[in-house]
Formats: C-alpha cells, sequence, structure tokens
C-alpha cells in the first residue's frame, strides 16, 4: 500500500528555519511529481508547491505566500521528498502535507502523509 | 490565480439526503477540477477528478458534473461517514488553488 510519512515539524521561532521530510515507500518514486499542502489550524487547505521528476529536470513551481523562502527537493535514491523552509512567520504555521500527484489526466493528488505540525512562534 | 468559490461553506443534513455543493471558479478550468474529502483530524482524500471521473474505491453516491466555471459534488444518499469537509481544487494551472471548503455537519 502507497505510504507517505511526514517528519520534521515542531516549534520555530519567527525568522527560523526548518526542513521537512516525506518518506515514500510502496510504489516508484522516481515516477511520481510531488506536491506539499499545508493547512493552518482551523483554516482551509493551502496549496504550497511542485516538484517534478528527472525527466522534467525537477523543476519546480511554488505558491505566491512561500516563493522565495521555501525550496522543494527530493531524492529518488532515498525516496524522500524535502520541504525547506526559511524565514518562517506566524502565518506559517500549519500541519504540512506531502501528496502523491496522480499521473493521470488532470494530475490530482491521489495520496496523502498524515501531515507533520509546524508552529512558528516565539 | 483563479480563484475558486465553494458555497454552501456549510451545510447541515440527515442521514439518508441528498446533498449538492457548487464549486465556482473565477474563468474557465474546462473540466480540470477535483474534490477531496477531509474526515476531522485525517488527511484529505481524493474522491473526484476533472470533474466527473470517481478515483478508485470512492462510492457510486458521490457523483460530481460541470465545465467551465460552475461545477457540483452530489451525494446522493448521505452516510454517517460522510459528515467531513470536502474541497475543490483546480488542476489547469499553477498555483493549484483550492476551495475554502464546505463542511457537512449532522442535523
Amino acid at each position: 500500500e502507497v505510504q507517505l510519512v511526514e517528519s520534521g515539524g515542531g516549534l520555530v521561532q519567527p525568522g527560523g528555519s526548518l526542513r521537512l521530510s516525506c518518506a515514500a515507500s510502496a510504489f516508484t518514486f522516481s515516477d511520481h511529481f510531488m506536491d506539499w499542502v499545508r493547512q493552518a489550524p482551523g483554516k482551509g487547505l493551502e496549496w504550497v508547491g511542485r516538484i517534478r521528476m528527472k525527466a522534467n529536470s525537477y523543476s519546480t513551481e511554488y505558491a505566491a505566500s512561500v516563493k522565495g523562502r521555501f525550496t522543494i527537493s527530493r531524492d529518488d535514491s532515498k525516496n524522500s521528498l524535502y520541504l525547506e523552509m526559511n524565514s518562517l512567520n506566524t502565518e506559517d504555521t500549519a500541519v504540512y502535507y506531502c501528496a502523491r500527484v496522480s499521473m493521470v489526466r488532470g494530475s490530482p493528488l491521489g495520496y496523502w502523509g498524515q501531515g507533520t505540525l509546524v508552529t512558528v512562534s516565539s | 490565480d483563479i480563484q475558486l468559490t465553494q458555497s454552501p461553506s456549510f451545510l447541515s443534513a440527515s442521514v439518508g439526503d441528498r446533498v449538492t455543493i457548487t464549486c465556482r471558479a473565477s474563468q474557465d478550468i474546462s473540466d480540470y477540477l477535483a474534490w477531496y474529502q477531509q474526515r476531522p483530524g485525517t488527511a484529505p482524500k481524493l474522491l473526484i477528478y476533472t470533474t466527473s471521473t470517481l478515483q478508485g474505491g470512492v462510492p457510486s453516491r458521490f457523483s460530481g458534473s460541470g465545465s467551465g466555471t460552475e461545477f457540483t459534488l452530489t451525494i446522493s444518499s448521505l452516510q454517517p461517514e460522510d459528515f467531513a469537509t470536502y474541497y475543490c481544487q483546480q488542476l489547469i494551472s499553477y498555483p493549484r488553488t483550492f476551495g475554502q471548503g464546505t463542511k457537512v455537519d449532522i442535523k
């Protein structure tokens, strides 16, 4: 069964940095685009960004709210996805989900991890 | 960016009711729309993509329709496990925006 497990969340001060990881299993990780989506406490879903496959030069897309501060990367040899977050502010407090992009028309998010909570507070 | 507006934001319904949720896009997105279900404390789950294609394992009481800028998610007969929040997401351009969500609660 496809599994995505996020880790690395925690409490960080405003202006600080954090690196989230997402460990993938039970599918060929290198064959899939991957997304990050976040959800602030009690709020809706916010798409954060996407990383494509090696065949697409690992190109990335980002939401305007995180562009220039967050970096998505992947290590296909480790079946792992990463989210490097810098210059964090209180508005970045959220549960962060990694999600596997389905390779069907439209590329919806077919599998999600359980999420990891990031709290930005002094 | 494409804005998605869901209505209603909250609805109260009973088991067995037919429920319809609307998602309106700020510009034409053809049929590039997905619906997700999120139960409290859990990750979202894909229900429908490209407007009307049911994800594997999703019960047939869920259906989707629409095109262009107006889309609907219908639950033909609400079951206890369907009480959740539902989100639409456009799949045509970046950023991949979501609607604000519709919470379906027990009447």
